[in-house]
């Protein structure tokens, strides 16, 4: 069965600190892949995708992902860390084969101590 | 500019009082979902409609219902809520099987 992994359940890093959040998936197709962003109290924003192709992905608020297909793994990073990052974050996985059903991981929480 | 609206952002609604859910896109997006989300969870897919079919998740409870009347709306009717109701409902939509895009979210409060 399709899964997605999120290991952290929280993660506290400081202002201006590098950043990545992990997320691993088994999945038996080709997948596409996410990551949202969620504020309390809001829906899901979209930060990123990969569907193809370059396998580092940019995405916006300069946040970035690799796509490692030998280790199942689509980590986000973040070179330097602002206040207003922090928010759940959601890794997402859907393939083709699998219509249009998207499997999320727990999420990961971010705080940011000034 | 919204592109996923959802109204109302907060809903209060009795035990057992059927509530409806509104949400409406501008993207002309053919398939629209329906996630309920609890604390500190991770959305959870109720339905969607890819444009006129109707898919139900096999363990989404019969109290949930949805309607698509036209392209841009889709509604999420709860008939007889409960407590364990209570949740964040998002919509979402896309074209095809692409990029999900999800609206801000209704609150739902069960008294």
């Amino acid at each position: 069965a399709q899964s997605v992994t999120q290991p952290d359940i929280h993660i506290t890093v400081s202002e201006g600190a590098s950043l990545e959040l992990r997320c691993n998936y088994s999945y038996g197709a080709t997948p596409y892949l996410f990551w949202y962003v969620q504020s309390p109290g809001q829906g899901l924003q979209l930060l990123l995708k990969y569907f193809s192709g370059d396998t580092l992905v940019q995405g916006i608020k300069g946040f970035e992902a690799e796509f490692k297909r030998s280790q199942s793994s689509f980590n986000l990073r973040k070179p330097s860390v602002h206040w207003s990052d922090a928010a759940e974050y959601f890794c997402a996985v859907g393939a083709r084969e699998y219509g249009n059903k998207l499997v999320f991981g727990a999420g990961t929480i971010l705080r940011v101590k000034s | 500019d919204a592109m996923v609206i959802q109204n109302p952002r907060y809903q209060v609604t009795q035990f057992g009082k059927p509530v409806t859910l509104s949400c409406s896109q501008t993207l002309n997006h053919n398939v629209m979902y329906w996630y309920q989300q609890k604390s500190s969870q991770a959305p959870k897919l109720l339905f969607h409609y890819y444009d006129k079919d109707f898919n139900n998740e096999a363990d989404t409870p019969d109290n949930f219902q949805s309607r698509r009347p036209n392209t841009s709306f889709c509604f999420l009717d709860i008939r007889s809520p409960g407590l364990g109701d209570a949740a964040m409902y998002l919509c979402a939509t896309s074209r095809d099987i692409e990029t999900q895009y999800f609206g801000p979210g209704t609150r739902l409060l069960v008294l």
